[in-house]
């Protein structure tokens, strides 16, 4: 059972375009979302995240939407660039145990930036 | 600091043989987190080690265990090895396990033949 997920696989973008990825979760309990993002031979790094007591994070050229009542969110890149190209992973977190936390990933999207 | 460092960073062994995995987490960092990375499935979680103790675990066969140190690193062993175990393993860590955000290694490519 996929608490995470992302229906697409890949998606191409023109560069200076906009770039959205999407990412759906089943889990209410979950209060914390974060994106990742991972080039071939490196291990996924931090991008953006937001908590689930807001509804939008903006850093720069990334912005994270989150819907609670869709339980739906998503990552807008504007401007595109070609070094964006990567796989992007969505993440939820829910607290167990107390204090402990786990992080539960889709299963990411390719995106292609085309110059 | 220096990042999260995973060893070997590729590896092909056969059906029925078993391998380890060593995973050095970033200074400080005392919780150590694996993951299976196999295409279309994302990141499965394995199982989480904070002070020495496994504090969780995924859903995986028992040929998957661990161990951490004093010293927070961690190793990953696989015993009995199928094809399908052949993925990209990353190793994640974080200082306490109730942080959110995690750091990742660069992973171990793992082919099984």
């Amino acid at each position: 059972d996929q608490q995470v997920k992302q229906n697409s696989p890949s998606l191409s973008v023109q560069e200076g375009r906009i770039s959205i990825l999407n990412c759906d979760y089943t889990n209410s309990m979950f209060d914390y979302f974060l994106w990742y993002k991972k080039y071939p031979a490196e291990g996924p790094t931090f991008l953006i995240s937001i908590s689930s007591i807001k509804d939008k994070n903006e850093d720069g050229r990334f912005t994270v939407f989150l819907n609670k009542s869709a339980k739906h969110l998503s990552l807008h890149i504007v401007p595109s660039q070609p070094g964006d190209s990567a796989v992007y992973f969505c993440a939820a977190s829910v607290s167990f145990s107390g204090s402990a936390r786990q992080l539960t990933f889709g299963s990411g999207t390719q995106l292609t930036v085309l110059p | 600091k220096a990042g999260v460092t995973q060893t070997p960073r590729y590896l092909i062994k056969t059906r029925g043989q078993q391998v380890t995995l060593s995973c050095s987490p970033i200074s400080g960092h005392r919780s150590v987190s694996w993951y299976q990375q196999t295409p279309g499935q994302g990141l499965q979680f394995l199982f989480e080690y904070f002070s020495e103790t496994q504090r969780n675990k995924g859903n995986f066969p028992g040929r998957f265990s661990g161990r951490q140190f004093s010293n927070s690193r961690s190793e990953m062993n696989v015993s009995t090895l199928e094809l399908g175990d052949s993925a990209l393993y990353l190793c994640a860590s974080r200082e306490s396990w109730g942080q959110y955000e995690q750091y990742f290694g660069p992973g171990t490519r793992l082919t099984v033949t």
